[in-house]
């Protein structure tokens, strides 16, 4: 079975700095999606950002990219200029053709003032 | 507001009750799911419905009974709950299943099983 794994259960960063989460993941195929989500206390869970395994360019979304090295199925997130709104709970996810979204545990984010 | 609306949003239960959690999507997907939030450990994903039918149920328990009426609507039964069980439970939709595409989630119900 794919299993995800956050290694970071928490991180700290310094609002306008630049953090990394970490993700990696087990798989035998060659086709799927990576997403990254975040969810604030609201709780509801919010895309940030996908990445199409044949893709060899990584994803960005304004402030956030992804380090997508497939050889080493690793998949971090890379928040640039760092916002007081962006302390959240972050999931890595990976979605196939014949496996539905199975997540990491996640990784706490608090953003200092 | 992201088209899937789940209520109630706090559940506390005794472990005899039964209860009920439900889900509702506007979005016009067909595939629902429900997936399990504990502290520390990854998302279960617990159930999978495509057009209303069950497609994926990954060795849940049976004091979990899943029911989908129509497309729109999913719905969550317990009953005779264990403390383990307390968690958020996330309803999410999507266009399909077997897809590339993203999910969208409610907002969830936290539960506290006493």
């Amino acid at each position: 079975a794919q299993t995800v794994t956050q290694s970071q259960p928490e991180m700290s960063v310094q609002e306008a700095e630049t953090v990394t989460l970490s993700c990696t993941y087990d798989t035998s195929e060659s086709d799927y999606y990576l997403f990254w989500y975040k969810q604030p206390p609201s709780r509801q869970m919010i895309l940030v950002i996908r990445q199409e395994a044949y893709k060899q360019q990584n994803a960005t979304e304004n402030r956030f990219s992804v380090n997508f090295q497939k050889a080493a199925k690793s998949f971090s997130l890379k928040i640039s200029d760092s916002q007081l709104g962006d302390a959240a709970m972050y999931f890595c996810a990976y979605r196939s053709w014949l496996n539905d979204m199975r997540f990491g545990a996640g990784t706490r984010l608090t953003v200092k003032p | 507001e992201t088209g899937v609306t789940q209520t109630p949003r706090h559940l506390v239960m005794g472990m005899t009750n039964k209860k009920s959690l439900k889900c509702e999507q506007h979005l016009g997907h067909n595939a629902m799911y429900w997936y399990k939030q504990s502290a520390k450990k990854p998302l279960e994903l617990m159930f999978v419905y495509s057009l209303e039918e069950r497609v994926e149920n990954n060795s849940v328990p049976s004091r979990f009974s899943p029911e989908c009426p129509n497309s729109s609507h999913l719905f969550l039964h317990l009953h005779t709950l264990q403390p383990e069980d307390s968690a958020l439970y996330l309803c999410a939709s999507s266009p399909r299943t077997s897809t590339n595409e993203k999910l969208f989630f409610g907002s969830g119900t936290q539960l506290s099983v006493l």
